[in-house]
């Protein structure tokens, strides 16, 4: 599966958005892009994924450029509970090789009053 | 989305015990099911992979007689941390695969373990 690239730490206002960027360069052509998030003592908990489109959801809008070498996840009015740390992954559906999601050091995104 | 369950939450044992972890999905079937294991201030670490009615296929360095592995149905794997020590106290989370198109991967909350 590509490697993904993400900042380490980012901040943001509470009620503003924020815009968590990631770097997949060597993406293929069958790799989903995923996004988790994983507040304090919690397991990750799903936000989004997509293939070549933008997608929305009740949580976040995922934004990917045409030429899937990027996407930037958007939480539209950022709350103190959006405090945690999150993980872009690049994964093939249906890869007979187990499937799992392999997570790096992900964006500890930080939301101040 | 789906919800993945995990029992007990926090278990705090002394060395030499064994802990049992057990991971339910609630509202699907799991054919895949993945453990992994995150020490503090780091990332999440897969151990291992189970499947439903077969033997558990672990990542390179985790010892599969140390770490048992149970997946007897479609919506039950369970963990068993065997002769614990204090080196094995971490948070243990576990996974599920809805499968489908897109193999949306869920998971539960995870189980602090403390040896003592």
């Amino acid at each position: 599966d590509a490697k993904t690239t993400q900042p380490p730490s980012m901040d943001c206002a509470e009620g503003r958005a924020a815009n968590l960027p990631c770097n997949h360069s060597t993406i293929s052509g069958n790799e989903y892009v995923y996004w988790y998030r994983q507040i304090h003592s919690q397991g990750p908990q799903y936000i989004i994924h997509g293939l070549k489109n933008n997608e929305t959801n009740e949580m976040a809008s995922l934004i990917i450029t045409e030429d899937r070498k990027s996407s930037t996840l958007i939480l539209p009015h950022a709350t103190l509970r959006d405090t945690a740390v999150y993980y872009c992954i690049v994964r093939a559906a249906n890869n007979n090789a187990g499937n799992m999601l392999t997570f790096g050091g992900g964006t500890r995104l930080m939301v101040k009053p | 989305g789906a919800v993945v369950s995990q029992h007990p939450s926090r278990v705090i044992c002394k060395s030499g015990t064994s802990v049992k972890i057990e991971c339910r999905s609630l509202d699907f079937q799991a054919t895949t099911m993945f453990w992994y294991r995150q020490f503090p201030k780091q990332s999440l670490m897969l151990m291992a992979t189970s499947n439903e009615g077969s033997k558990a296929t672990y990542e390179q360095g985790v010892e599969k007689d140390k770490f048992l592995i149970n997946h007897a149905s479609l919506t039950l794997s369970t963990l068993t941390v065997t002769s614990a020590h204090p080196e094995d106290s971490s948070f243990y989370i576990c996974s599920a695969r809805e499968g489908g198109p897109t193999d949306t991967q869920y998971f539960g909350p995870g189980t602090r373990l403390t040896v003592l």
